[in-house]
């Protein structure tokens, strides 16, 4: 089974603070690297699906980098909001069907 | 536009009976999934299917039965629900296996007593 990394589990920030959080996954056989935000009582919602080494993408002020080659994608919110707060799931794609993290729980305080 | 639709939304069993969790979808989507999701487990995927009349084992299939008889349609049958299997379900479809984003339904909350 592959292992796909988030960190930090969960954490807190104020109103404005900028954040961000990494997914960590195997560097062979690489196809894909999907984001979802997933808010509570609600189901995921696709982010970002990156394909390549050296991909950036942006979404207002959510924005999210991949390295393939080392194996791990950081994403970034730039001012966090309090409608920002919810659980950032990483899904790797390689040989073998999604593979989900774990998730990083993002609160972010008014 | 429905999306990928589940139902039921919640349901309560008694360990032994059997039951089937309805996803459809109206996306046309070929590639469609189960998963659960247990707190601190995260999203593991039961099974899945690449279009109508195939589909595959998961990460966590033991227990459960999936068929694909139209591209709409990927019902998830509990054989005989044993407490093990309280969770909650999601069903997911993408227009592809890999690079296109996947749609959840809303999920269905399940507990076996």
């Amino acid at each position: 089974i592959l292992n796909v990394e988030q960190s930090p589990q969960s954490l807190h920030v104020q109103e404005g603070d900028s954040t961000n959080f990494t997914c960590s996954f195997p560097s062979s056989n690489f196809y894909a690297l999907h984001w979802y935000r997933w808010e509570t009582a609600k189901s995921p919602e696709a982010l970002f699906v990156m394909t390549l080494n050296g991909d950036e993408k942006k979404k207002g002020r959510i924005s999210a980098t991949l390295n393939t080659k080392e194996g791990y994608s950081y994403l970034y919110i730039k001012g966090s909001q309090p409608e920002d707060s919810a659980t950032y799931l990483c899904a790797f794609r390689g040989n073998t069907p999604l593979v989900f993290g774990k998730g990083t729980r993002l609160s972010v305080i008014a | 536009n429905a999306g990928v639709t589940q139902t039921p939304k919640f349901q309560v069993l008694k360990t032994g009976q059997s039951m089937t969790l309805q996803c459809a979808q109206d996306m046309n989507h070929e590639y469609m999934s189960w998963y659960r999701q247990d707190p601190g487990m995260g999203l593991r995927l039961i099974h899945y299917s690449v279009g109508a009349g195939i589909t595959d084992q998961g990460e966590v299939p033991n227990g459960y039965n999936v068929s694909r008889s139209t591209t709409e349609d990927f019902p998830l049958r509990l054989l005989s629900a044993a407490p093990s299997q309280t969770s909650v379900y999601f069903c997911a479809s993408s227009a592809g296996q890999a690079i296109q984003p996947q749609h959840f339904g809303d999920g269905t909350r399940l507990s076996i007593l």
